[in-house]
């Protein structure tokens, strides 16, 4: 079956700087991958997912890559801020089976 | 308007009891799960209901039993809890999209029990 792994677990970047969440994926049927960001005691929120069908996909301060050959997927922060800090959950379906598998999990610090 | 909402928010309860967690979308979604999010933080999904059928049935225990009474809710119940039962539970629900995918899927608040 389908596994997400996802790196790094904690990333701490001082605010202004980028960050880069990376997750790899093991079934290449898989086709969807989004990004969901929880703060502390909140839910789980999506901020931007890509279809396999493309290879970028930006929103603002964030963007996603995805590399289907390689099989791996990227988030990708600009100017950090304070209100980024959370955990940053990666996701990888391939549809019809209607399940989502889910990477581990990255907690983002950002120092001030 | 709550998208998704579920009750209680916090449970503290005895090892052996029995409780149940609602949840309740207002989004017409027609597929609802619920997940379990440890103190590790790892979401696992746990069951996942399409229009009141059972699709996903992950491996857990079976004191563990979802019940959907329509498109709109999904409780579950959970029989003779143990300590590792502690977590917080997460109900959420999406609309499928043309190609099958999950689609977003929007989580409710969680629900904290705490098994003592």
């Amino acid at each position: 079956g389908e596994n997400v792994e996802q790196h790094p677990s904690t990333l701490s970047v001082q605010e202004g700087d980028s960050a880069v969440i990376k997750c790899t994926y093991s079934d290449s049927a898989s086709n969807y991958f989004p990004w969901y960001k929880q703060e502390l005691g909140k839910r789980p929120q999506l901020i931007i997912d890509i279809r396999s069908n493309v290879g970028e996909k930006k929103d603002q301060r964030i963007a996603v890559t995805l590399n289907k050959t390689a099989k791996h997927f990227s988030l990708h922060i600009t100017e950090t801020q304070p209100e980024d800090s959370a955990v940053y959950f990666c996701a990888a379906s391939r549809g019809s089976n209607y399940q989502l598998i889910w990477g581990a999990g990255t907690k983002l610090i950002i120092k001030p | 308007d709550t998208a998704v909402s579920q009750t209680p928010k916090y449970l503290v309860t005895q090892m052996g009891n029995d409780k149940s967690i609602k949840c309740e979308q207002n989004l017409g979604h027609d597929t609802m799960y619920w997940y379990k999010q440890d103190s590790k933080k790892f979401l696992k999904i746990m069951f996942s209901y399409n229009n009141k059928e059972l699709i996903i049935n992950e491996t857990v225990p079976n004191r563990f039993s979802p019940k959907s009474p329509d498109k709109a809710h999904l409780n579950l119940h959970i029989n003779s809890l143990e300590l590792g039962d502690s977590a917080v539970y997460f109900c959420a629900s999406s609309r499928l999209d043309g190609t099958l995918n999950t689609g977003e899927l929007f989580f409710g608040e969680g629900s904290r029990l705490t098994v003592l």
